[in-house]
């Protein structure tokens, strides 16, 4: 079985700060690593993806996240954050591609940003 | 091309009712996976469909039943609706059932409130 653990269920930034959202997993087999962002009212949207390769990924908005499978952690990072960027972010991890047989959450960060 | 729809996008039942929600994927996409998201138990994996099969199901219990069209439309059903039923219910689409790179999208979800 795997699990998502996201250890901050809400980071106040300051506009124009960076920020790191973290996340660590548990699993028994290889995983893939996912990052959504739901605004409010809405679905989730990919932010990045790790399947295999580089352990840097870099995704929309400015968005980055980096595989350490030896902390098995998958931290999302922005250097500079922006008032648009306020949502709940989730950390997802699936061992068949983030397809088949689902994706298993995080229970969300919600990232706040101050002016 | 049109994302994913559902329909209704809010709804509102009674204890004991039975609710029928409707997912319409992205044309060409054949998995259909739907997803439950409460304040308390966040993001949980319901069922997923690949063509008009289940494939895989999360562990919730008999009341919640799906099926996928021909079309790859879906359908999910929930009986003897709980207070505890209340959440969105979010559905995704991928283009085929497993592998890397299958990328999930999902639609923006329906808000059912159970009184």
């Amino acid at each position: 079985a795997q699990s998502v653990t996201q250890l901050d269920s809400q980071v106040p930034v300051f506009e124009e700060a960076p920020v790191e959202l973290r996340c660590n997993y548990s699993s028994s087999v290889s995983v893939y690593l996912f990052w959504y962002v739901q605004y409010p009212n809405q679905g989730l949207q990919l932010l990045l993806k790790y399947l295999s390769g580089s352990t840097l990924v870099k995704g929309i908005n400015g968005f980055e996240a980096e595989f350490n499978k030896s902390q098995t952690s998958f931290h999302l990072r922005k250097p500079s954050v922006h008032i648009s960027d306020t949502a709940e972010y989730f950390c997802a991890v699936s061992d068949s591609g983030g397809g088949a047989d689902g994706l298993t959450f995080g229970k969300g960060t919600h990232l706040i940003i101050q002016p | 091309k049109a994302g994913v729809t559902q329909t209704p996008r809010y709804l509102i039942k009674t204890r004991g009712q039975q609710v029928t929600l409707s997912c319409s994927p992205i044309s060409g996409h054949r998995s259909v996976s739907w997803y439950q998201q409460t304040p308390g138990q966040g993001l949980q994996f319901l069922f997923e469909y690949f063509s008009e099969t289940q494939r895989n199901k999360g562990n919730f219990p008999g009341r919640f039943s799906g099926r996928q069209f021909s079309n790859s439309r879906s359908e999910m059903n929930v009986s003897t609706l709980e207070l505890g039923d209340s959440a969105l219910y979010l559905c995704a689409s991928s283009l085929d059932r497993g592998g890397p790179g299958n990328e999930q999208f999902f639609g923006p979800g329906t808000r059912l409130t159970v009184l």
